[in-house]
């Protein structure tokens, strides 16, 4: 089955300074990447998310980006607010598209400091 | 809409002990889904079910069950509660062909000592 490595586990960054989480798959089927946001005592919302037939998605100050050959898929969030502070979960989806084909990253803490 | 409603938030159970943990929906969704989170480990799906009637397995199946009988309701129920049931349960719920775009609950953080 699929495999989604994460990383780093944790991460902090300075108020205005740039983050950035990548994450790995093993399945070169997978066509699906969505990334969530999770805060905390709340339950993880989609926020942004990227097709296998595109490189790169933005969205004001998230994006992702996407290297099918290398299967590997990042998050870039810039000019961080301490309201970014929260886990972020990578995923990758099989192309058969059931939540079953659906495996999530570990997580990463980012804890942006004021 | 309340969107993804989960009850309760926590719960203590012994060894041996069952539950049902609540989940409701009331965007008349088709696809509702549990996922339990562990430290380290992200999400893991439990099961999953595409419409009133059907439930399937996910990754984590073993000591659980589910069943359908409503669009809006998604009960997970806890036969003979382990320690390493210990964990926080998530439902989640998507339009069926929308289900990588999946609404979470709060969560439910249960511990079985």
């Amino acid at each position: 089955g699929e495999n989604v490595e994460q990383h780093p586990s944790t991460l902090s960054v300075q108020e205005g300074d740039s983050a950035v989480i990548k994450c790995t798959y093993s399945d070169s089927a997978s066509n699906y990447f969505p990334w969530y946001k999770q805060e905390l005592g709340k339950g993880p919302q989609l926020i942004i998310d990227i097709r296998s037939n595109v490189g790169e998605k933005k969205d004001q100050r998230i994006a992702v980006t996407l290297n099918k050959t290398a299967k590997h898929f990042s998050l870039h969030i810039t000019e961080t607010q301490p309201e970014d502070s929260a886990v972020y979960f990578c995923a990758a989806r099989l192309s058969s598209g059931s939540a079953r084909q659906l495996t999530f990253g570990s997580g990463t803490q980012l804890t942006v400091l004021p | 809409n309340a969107g993804v409603t989960q009850t309760p938030k926590f719960q203590v159970l012994k060894t041996g002990q069952s539950m049902t943990l609540q989940c409701a929906q009331d965007m008349n969704h088709e696809y509702m889904s549990w996922y339990r989170q562990d430290p380290g480990m992200g999400l893991r799906l439990i099961h999953y079910s595409v419409g009133a009637g059907i439930t399937d397995q996910g990754e984590v199946p073993n000591g659980y069950n589910v069943s359908r009988s409503t669009t809006e309701d998604f009960p997970l129920r806890l036969l003979s509660a382990a320690p390493s049931q210990t964990s926080v349960y998530f439902c989640a719920s998507s339009y069926k062909d929308r289900v990588s775009e999946q609404y979470f609950g709060p969560g439910t953080r249960l511990t079985v000592t």
